[in-house]
């Protein structure tokens, strides 16, 4: 089953806080794991992205972390800034032969207070 | 740099009526793609294309026609709109199939049935 579990649905955190937000996955052929970003009014924008032949990747105050086993990923926020307050969407896929078709979760709508 | 562009930003219709979304890209992407998004539910894909007169449907097809004439033009059309419809639309694209592709969004477009 191609589902994609994402939690919290929202999410407060003051300036300056780590903001922590937890996907679970079912179907184990998935082998790519992207995070939108989405702004109000617009759309979804790729953050960063992992594979599962690694367990941490890190971009500036963004990192995701994989736990393959657990079939569980999840994005941490250090500094979390009010210019971090937005939409996020885990999501994931597989190869296929014909599509990008991503699966995304429900998203997680953060909010990060001055 | 315009990348995808959707239109109409928003739209009401009524029960019945019937409407095309428009969508262009400038970045010659073979792949584009439709989803709707509800809140609390993601983004859920509606039809998807792999190249001029190719098209297939998605998780949510149902209510909704596509057609792919050009690389550039990817138009969703709803027939005898629903209140079920009420939704945002975004139009996406990216250069590959694969499912590491980084995928494109635009910006949405706000769609009320009543």
């Amino acid at each position: 089953q191609q589902q994609v579990k994402q939690s919290p649905q929202s999410l407060i955190v003051q300036k300056g806080g780590i903001s922590i937000i937890n996907c679970a996955y079912e179907n184990t052929a998935f082998d790519y794991f992207p995070w939108y970003q989405q702004f109000p009014g617009k759309g979804p924008a790729l953050l960063i992205a992992i594979r599962p032949d690694v367990s941490e990747k890190k971009e500036g105050r963004f990192t995701i972390s994989f736990n393959k086993s657990a079939k569980q990923f999840s994005l941490h926020i250090m500094d979390s800034q009010p210019g971090d307050s937005a939409t996020y969407f885990c999501a994931a896929s597989m190869e296929e032969t014909s599509g990008s078709r991503l699966t995304f979760g429900e998203g997680t709508q953060l909010t990060v207070n001055p | 740099n315009a990348g995808v562009t959707q239109t109409p930003k928003f739209r009401i219709l009524k029960i019945g009526q019937s409407m095309t979304l428009q969508c262009t890209q400038d970045m010659n992407h073979n792949y584009m793609y439709w989803y709707r998004q509800d809140p609390g539910m993601g983004l859920k894909l509606i039809y998807y294309s792999v190249g001029a007169g190719i098209t297939d449907k998605g998780e949510v097809p149902n209510g909704y026609n596509v057609s792919r004439s050009t690389t550039e033009d990817f138009p969703l059309r709803l027939e005898l709109a629903a209140p079920s419809q009420t939704s945002v639309y975004f139009c996406a694209s990216s250069s590959h199939g694969t499912g590491r592709n980084t995928i494109y969004f635009g910006e949405g477009s706000w769609l009320t049935v009543v």
